[in-house]
Formats: C-alpha cells, structure tokens, sequence
C-alpha cells in the first residue's frame, strides 16, 4: 500500500525557514516524480514543486520566486522542501504527491505550515 | 496559463440521485483532465484521468465525460459517503496544470 507521511509542518515567523519531509513507503520511490502542493485554509489546491525521478529537474511555482528547494534522497525514500523568507501567505497545509503521467496518484495527509508573528 | 472554472461551487443533492459537475477550460485540452475528490479533513483522491478512465478502486457510479473545453463528472446514485469537494485538473500544460476551483457536493 502507498504510504505518504509529512512532516515538519509548525508556526514559524515571518521571514523564517522550515524544512517539510515526506516519508515514502510501499511503492518503488525511483520510479515517481514527487510534488508538494499546498492548500491554504478553506482554499483551493495550489501546486508548489515537483521534482522527477532522478532528482535532476526541478520546477516551481510562481510564487517561489527563489524562497523554496525542493529534493530528494533515494536511499531514504523521503522528499523534502527547504521553504526559507516564509509570508504570511505561505501558511497552508502542505501536500506530497506522487505523479506519472502528469496524474496525481497518491497524496498524503498533509503537513500545517503556519507563518504568523 | 489555461483557466479552469467549475460550476456549480456546491451542488445539493438528495441520496440516491444523480450529481452532475462541470468544468470548462479556457482552452482546448483534448482530453488531459482528471478529478479528484477531498473529503472533509483528508487528502485529494484520484478519481478520474483522461477525461473518462476510472482510477484504481473507483466506484462504477463515478463517470467522467467531454473533451476539448467542456468536462463533467457524474455520480450517478449519490452516497453519504460521497460528500466531497471535488476538483478538475488539467494538465494539458505541464507543469503544473491548472486546478479548478472546486465544487463542493452535499447532500440535500
């Protein structure tokens, strides 16, 4: 069964950084492209990163406009998103997903950013 | 960037009934449009890709139809379980695709 579990999720002040993981197991993580989208309260869905199998292409929103990283390590089976110079406007509940063929296939449960002073 | 609008924004329907949802693209998409259903406190579910295919573990009442612009999902007899919010995405251009805005079903 596919299992997506985030965390690192907490309140963080504006201007400040967090780093989410999210944990992968009963699937093949080579074999997926993984993305974080977020979804702020009582909001629609909002794509955020992707990054493919390999780690070697990463795309972002807009919105990133630099602050964010995403990666991922292969041995660990876990993706992450460096988030740094955090507004008040990133606070979301923060999503990983699996994709092949431009699908979402599994999502986890989510992780809550908050960013507030 | 294409724009993805979803009508109606909620949908009350009785048990047993059907519940027809719409999402227009602002341009073609061929058939490059899925959904996906939020239950009240859980993560998105696939339900639907290419339009018309039928993800893993979906139940037959779920169906999707359209190309092009026009796209509908149908649940043909409404469950309690089926209350949701339900999105389009396509993802014609890629990455990321465009999410609609959502339509939120509940039962009358």
């Amino acid at each position: 069964e596919v299992q997506l579990v985030e965390s690192g999720g907490v309140v963080v002040q504006p201007g400040g950084s967090l780093r989410l993981s999210c944990a992968a197991s009963g699937f093949s993580f080579n074999d997926y492209t993984m993305h974080w989208v977020r979804q702020a309260p009582g909001k629609g869905l909002e794509w955020v990163s992707l990054i493919t199998r390999d780690g070697g292409s990463t795309f972002y929103g807009d919105f990133v406009k630099g602050r964010f990283t995403i990666s991922r390590d292969i041995r660990k089976k876990s993706l992450y998103l460096q988030m740094n110079s955090l507004r008040a406007e990133d606070t979301a509940l923060y999503y990983c997903a699996t994709e092949t063929d431009c699908i979402f296939r599994s999502w986890g449960q989510g992780t809550l950013v908050t960013v507030s002073s | 960037e294409i724009v993805m609008t979803q009508s109606p924004a909620t949908l009350s329907v009785s048990p047993g009934e059907r519940a027809t949802l719409s999402c227009r693209a602002s341009q073609s998409l061929s058939s490059k449009l899925a959904w996906y259903q939020q239950k009240p406190g859980q993560a998105p579910r696939l339900l639907i890709y290419g339009a018309s295919t039928r993800a893993t573990g979906i139940p037959a009442r779920f169906s999707g139809s359209g190309s092009g612009t026009e796209f509908t999902l149908t649940i043909s007899s409404l469950q309690s379980e089926d209350v949701a919010l339900y999105y389009c995405h396509q993802y014609s251009t890629w990455p990321p695709g465009t999410f609609g805005q959502g339509t939120t079903v509940e039962i009358k």
